[in-house]
């Protein structure tokens, strides 16, 4: 199937410790995102990736770093884990560029991510 | 700042009836919108896009609306099924952003 596929789906950890979640995509993509949603439902971009070029939100701290081994992976490291980063993330990727808006996205199934 | 907004509360709709959702911006200037569907525990699914320069789109029984004067787009749902119920969420898009912005949704209930 095609698709963009996240793992793992459920993460539950402590305060203080460093995770991974993956991204893989078989579409063809060029351009990767990572978004976050919170207890709200709200979607907020944190990452944008094209072809190994990575645009980053300043919002975002620094504990949070994507990483690109190729153009179809785009895995997200979270450092130092605190309670405020509990949320669902999401992967998602498109044909084109966001400032070109040709193409819709297509999103994982998300990452559900506690910390206790 | 830039703020997209939509309606806050739950819509209830009985079967058969047309939904329509709505979605606000300021402070925006979007080259694009696009509407997604999200279903619990799901990620969201792309439905339609629409352009600045356009009045109207349709794809099936889902009709789009862009009026950059109201900074409004309305998103109908005609002949509404219960399978319809999710939350649906409207999106912006910039000719200088590098990703999509997102509002925050709004639950649509369809009820025999």
């Amino acid at each position: 199937d095609t698709a963009v596929s996240q793992t793992p789906k459920y993460l539950v950890t402590q305060m203080g410790n460093d995770k991974s979640i993956k991204c893989e995509q078989n579409l063809g993509h060029d351009t990767m995102y990572w978004y976050k949603q919170d207890s709200k439902k709200f979607l907020k971009i944190m990452f944008s990736y094209n072809n190994k070029e990575l645009i980053i939100n300043e919002t975002v701290p620094n504990r949070f770093s994507p990483k690109s081994p190729d153009k179809a992976h785009l895995n997200l490291h979270i450092n130092s884990l605190e309670l405020g980063d509990s949320a669902v993330y999401f992967c998602a990727s498109s044909q084109d560029q966001a400032w070109q808006g040709i193409y819709g996205y297509t999103f994982g199934s998300g990452t559900r991510l506690t910390v206790v | 700042s830039q703020k997209i907004e939509q309606n806050s509360e739950a819509l209830n709709i009985q079967e058969g009836k047309t939904a329509t959702l709505t979605c606000n911006y300021t402070n925006y200037s979007p080259a694009y919108l696009q509407w997604y569907r999200q279903d619990p525990g799901r990620g969201p699914v792309f439905l339609l896009l629409i352009r600045e320069n356009e009045k109207e789109k349709r794809k099936e029984r889902l009709k789009v609306t862009f009026d950059t004067t109201l900074k409004q787009s309305l998103f109908h749902i005609t002949a509404s099924q219960p399978a319809d119920s999710a939350t649906y969420l409207c999106a912006l898009g910039s000719n200088s952003g590098y990703a999509l912005n997102f509002g925050k949704g709004t639950s649509l209930l369809v009820t025999p």
